[in-house]
């Protein structure tokens, strides 16, 4: 594709239940970062993937975060029994390749709002 | 611990001004890529400018320059000729070369360009 795709661009949700986000890489992009935005805020670091190596996930707040990658394809994050405090703007930004490309291609976001 | 600061929280300058936004950054390491990048409200997260701190040749794009002091941790933005587009949420980075790439942000400006 042309660009970084997320589905769903919103999402409300109620507290306790389970939420799956997308994200489509723009093809060829190894890497690919998830980020959490909250509201007038930067953005903080999720989780990493390159290639088939294993994720880094040190940025994941807690164990009910968690997010897959099949190979340098689609990735989704899935939030667990959601909060109040998980409600923010989720972006997900692809990188051809770490050596030579340090440049990420974010996507549109989608809102989590949790109720 | 690796921070970025953005002093100003907004700014409002007149059409066809020109506006600097200040960024400081901590870092103890030497080699490292900064970033500006831009939000509108839209959401999409874009690219104004990089710079790579073992270049003491200062960055530009077109109306958009930096101001790179390495020994200070400075890297504020010149937006020369200020247009209306020019309205968004501005967010400094940076990324060290051995963590993947994660990008540190700052907490963002919100830059208003008046007509």
């Amino acid at each position: 594709g042309a660009g970084v795709s997320q589905s769903p661009s919103n999402k409300v949700t109620e507290k306790g239940k389970d939420v799956e986000l997308r994200c489509d890489p723009i093809s060829g992009h190894t890497a690919l970062y998830w980020y959490r935005q909250r509201l007038g805020q930067g953005l903080e670091f999720l989780i990493y993937f390159q290639g088939n190596s294993a994720p880094d996930k040190s940025g994941l707040p807690s164990d009910r975060f968690s997010a897959e990658r099949t190979g340098e394809s689609v990735s989704t994050l899935t939030i667990q029994r959601t909060q109040q405090e998980d409600s923010a703007v989720y972006l997900c930004a692809s990188s051809s390749y770490r050596g030579l490309s340090y440049e990420q291609y974010f996507g549109p976001g989608t809102r989590l709002t949790v109720t | 611990a690796q921070t970025v600061t953005q002093s100003q929280p907004e700014m409002s300058v007149q059409e066809a001004e020109t506006v600097t936004l200040s960024c400081t950054y901590d870092t103890s390491e030497s080699n490292y890529y900064l970033f500006w990048y831009k939000q509108p409200p839209s959401r999409q997260m874009i690219l104004v400018i990089r710079q790579e701190a073992y270049k003491q040749q200062n960055a530009t794009e077109n109306r958009f320059s930096v101001n790179f002091q390495k020994a200070a941790k400075s890297f504020s933005l010149k937006i020369s000729d200020s247009q209306l587009g020019d309205t968004a949420m501005y967010f400094c980075a940076y990324s060290l070369l051995d963590s993947n790439y994660q990008l540190i942000w700052g907490a963002g400006t919100k830059l208003i360009i008046k007509p």
